[in-house]
């Protein structure tokens, strides 16, 4: 059964600062890997889609890193925000079985501070 | 397009009683998936369609809980009858093709069983 964890389960950075935020997986037998944002009390926005065939995906500040042999992908934020605070999760599908069922990681909770 | 859109967006009952969740997929999208998230477990998978039929049921949790897609623009998730551990936010999601493309969700409807 494929498990998603991600690190750290919170972070609290000042404006400006560059972070990176991981996220890992058991089973590399997934088709693609995908980021999103969480905002409190809202619905899950897509940052970043990465296909198993490739290595990273750069959407303005976020680039996200996939390392599918090793079952880690890293989302690096720049330059960070304070509209960047929201919990960020990772999420895979598998490679077989058909579908873009999603297995969740726990997310990590990020505050960006002025 | 609107999104994926769900209604409602509260819903408060009491135990016992029948809660229905509906949700619109976007235009043109032929897989749509059912979500729970709680904070003990995250974002759960229940069940998933394609083109209008379930593929995957494994992870609804009891005989209480049934959903059903008629068309391919509505989908009903329905739990009967509804107990204070169902308590949760429900997410739909919809996606285009068989797994590598983006899964959109919508804004979840929060469910509260007293």
């Amino acid at each position: 059964k494929q498990e998603v964890t991600q690190i750290p389960a919170a972070l609290s950075v000042p404006e400006g600062e560059n972070l990176v935020l991981n996220c890992s997986f058991t089973d590399s037998a997934i088709y693609n890997l995908q980021w999103f944002r969480q905002d409190p009390g809202k619905g899950l926005t897509s940052l970043l889609l990465i296909q198993s065939s490739q290595r990273e995906q750069t959407s303005g500040r976020l680039n996200a890193s996939l390392d599918k042999s090793s079952g880690r992908s890293t989302l690096y934020i720049a330059a960070s925000q304070p509209g960047d605070s929201a919990t960020y999760l990772c999420a895979v599908s598998p490679l077989t079985g058909g579908g873009n069922k999603l297995t969740f990681g726990t997310g990590t909770q990020l505050k960006v501070e002025l | 397009d609107a999104g994926v859109i769900q209604s409602p967006r509260h819903e408060v009952t009491e135990m016992g009683q029948e809660v229905t969740l509906r949700c619109k997929p976007i235009s043109g999208h032929n897989s749509l998936f059912w979500y729970r998230q709680t904070m003990m477990r995250g974002l759960e998978l229940l069940i998933y369609f394609n083109n209008n039929v379930p593929i995957d049921d494994s992870g609804m949790p009891e005989d209480r809980f049934s959903a059903k897609m008629p068309n391919a623009s509505f989908s009903t998730l329905k739990i009967q009858p509804s107990e204070p551990r169902d308590s949760a936010v429900y997410f739909c999601a919809s996606s285009w093709g068989q797994g590598n493309t983006e899964a959109f969700f919508g804004q979840g409807t929060r469910l509260t069983v007293v």
